[in-house]
């Protein structure tokens, strides 16, 4: 069981804005950077975020991310239909020592 | 061009054992923390374990302890995770990512394991 908890779905239209919000306690988030990983069907997952809000080479400014206390949150503004993915969050966690992953949120495209 | 190969997977009854590989290649392996991350069918991401890049540091998801290892050859270029006492919810998905939470975090395409009877 994820310790860090997504909405399990949200939906936009084309070109309309979404945001996702991860919530952790003070031994993930609180205490560890957040990184955001975007996994479409049938393919490997691709990290889109990390330390916060940084984005790596190739990830369009259309995403950002933001923390406060032990809440992250992803926004995708312009949303494009090929961007209907399941999205995680993930912090290392001091307590268990270990990587985790948020629930999951699945990104609708209407 | 960064390449990260899984191989390895199968079905395996429960309680079997399988070892996954994961061969590198288009970067200085040696260099980078080596992550295993699974996903169960019907379920999200889940990190089972990770390796420094000598190895001596090791880490692992609770249900793994006891039961996962991994390791890793840098004159070989190869990650690998040694799954004993396979359990029926071990099937899934196996990735290899390469530094899992950095800017050049890489994700292999995945081996499938199946745990069953």
């Amino acid at each position: 069981q994820s310790v860090l908890t997504q909405p399990p779905s949200v939906s936009a239209a084309p070109g309309q804005k979404v945001t996702i919000s991860c919530s952790g306690s003070s031994s993930n988030i609180g205490n560890n950077f957040v990184s955001w990983y975007q996994h479409l069907p049938g393919t490997a997952p691709k990290l889109l975020i990390y330390d916060n809000n940084k984005r790596p080479s190739g990830i369009p400014d259309r995403f950002s991310g933001s923390k406060s206390g032990t809440s992250a949150t992803l926004g995708i503004t312009g949303l494009q239909t090929g961007e209907e993915a399941d999205y995680y969050c993930g912090a290392w966690d001091g307590s268990l020592s270990a990587f985790v992953f948020g629930t999951g949120t699945k990104v609708t495209v209407l | 061009e960064v390449q990260l190969v899984e191989s390895g997977g199968g079905l395996v009854q429960p309680g079997g054992s399988l070892r996954l590989s994961c061969a590198a290649s288009g970067f200085t392996f040696s260099t980078y923390w080596m992550h295993w991350v699974r996903q169960a069918p019907g379920k999200g991401l889940e990190w089972v374990a990770n390796i420094n890049q000598d190895g001596s540091e090791r880490y692992y998801v609770d249900s793994a302890k006891g039961r996962f290892i991994i390791s890793r050859d840098n004159a070989k270029n190869s990650l690998y995770l040694q799954m004993d006492s396979l359990r029926v919810e071990d099937t899934a998905v196996y990735y290899c990512v390469r530094a899992i939470a950095v800017t050049d975090s890489y994700w292999g395409q995945g081996t499938l394991v199946t745990v069953s009877s």
